[in-house]
């Protein structure tokens, strides 16, 4: 089955500054490649995501860039706020809602 | 637009007995997908319904199982309760055949 990597698993970073975050998948035939921002106390909120017919895509701060051939796609955050911080999760599936494989996520914490 | 709605937020069950988790979808979403969110293991994929049937299923035992009715609502049940089964069961709604999945709160399952 899929196995999803993801690196590293706490970031702190200055408020201003750029985050990123990395991951790997196994499966070839995933296509379809979200990003989650999951808050103390709440569910994962879908922030970005991408397909596989596509290298890069960007929203405001964020922008998430993907690597086929060699299976990894990376979140970027510019300009990092102190609302930036949570646990972040990357996921890979095959293109259908079901059976997500989630990375095991990374704290992200902004210091002012 | 109402957001995905998991009640209860919160569950505290002896080991042994059962329990029966709920969700409302998005408005319009038939799709509904389970996962099970541990400190150790992370967010795992439980299973997935639509129109009323199971259409996927992870590596879960027989003890979890779940149904979905005609309304898209969707119920999970864990029987004979274990120690390892306290997690964060959140569920997931998307419209079929699209992958982006939104997430209700979750409910905190505590096994004592």
């Amino acid at each position: 089955g899929e196995n999803v990597e993801q690196h590293p698993s706490t970031l702190s970073v200055q408020e201003g500054d750029s985050a990123v975050i990395k991951c790997t998948y196994s499966d070839s035939a995933s296509n379809y490649f979200p990003w989650y921002k999951q808050e103390l106390g709440k569910g994962p909120q879908l922030i970005i995501d991408i397909r596989s017919n596509v290298g890069e895509k960007k929203d405001q701060r964020i922008a998430v860039t993907l690597n086929k051939t060699a299976k990894h796609f990376s979140l970027h955050i510019t300009e990092t706020q102190p609302e930036d911080s949570a646990v972040y999760f990357c996921a890979a599936s095959t293109g259908t809602a079901s059976k997500l494989t989630f990375g095991t996520g990374t704290r992200l914490q902004v210091t002012l | 637009k109402a957001g995905v709605t998991q009640t209860p937020r919160y569950l505290i069950k002896t080991r042994g007995q059962q329990v029966t988790l709920s969700c409302s979808p998005i408005s319009g979403h038939r799709s509904v997908s389970w996962y099970q969110q541990t400190p150790g293991q992370g967010l795992q994929f439980l299973f997935e319904y639509f129109s009323e049937t199971q259409r996927n299923k992870g590596n879960f035992p027989g003890r979890f199982s779940g149904r979905q009715f005609s309304n898209s609502r969707s119920e999970m049940n864990v029987s004979t309760l274990e120690l390892g089964d306290s997690a964060l069961y959140l569920c997931a709604s998307s419209l079929v055949g699209v992958p982006e999945a939104f997430f209700g709160q979750g409910t905190r399952l505590t096994v004592v």
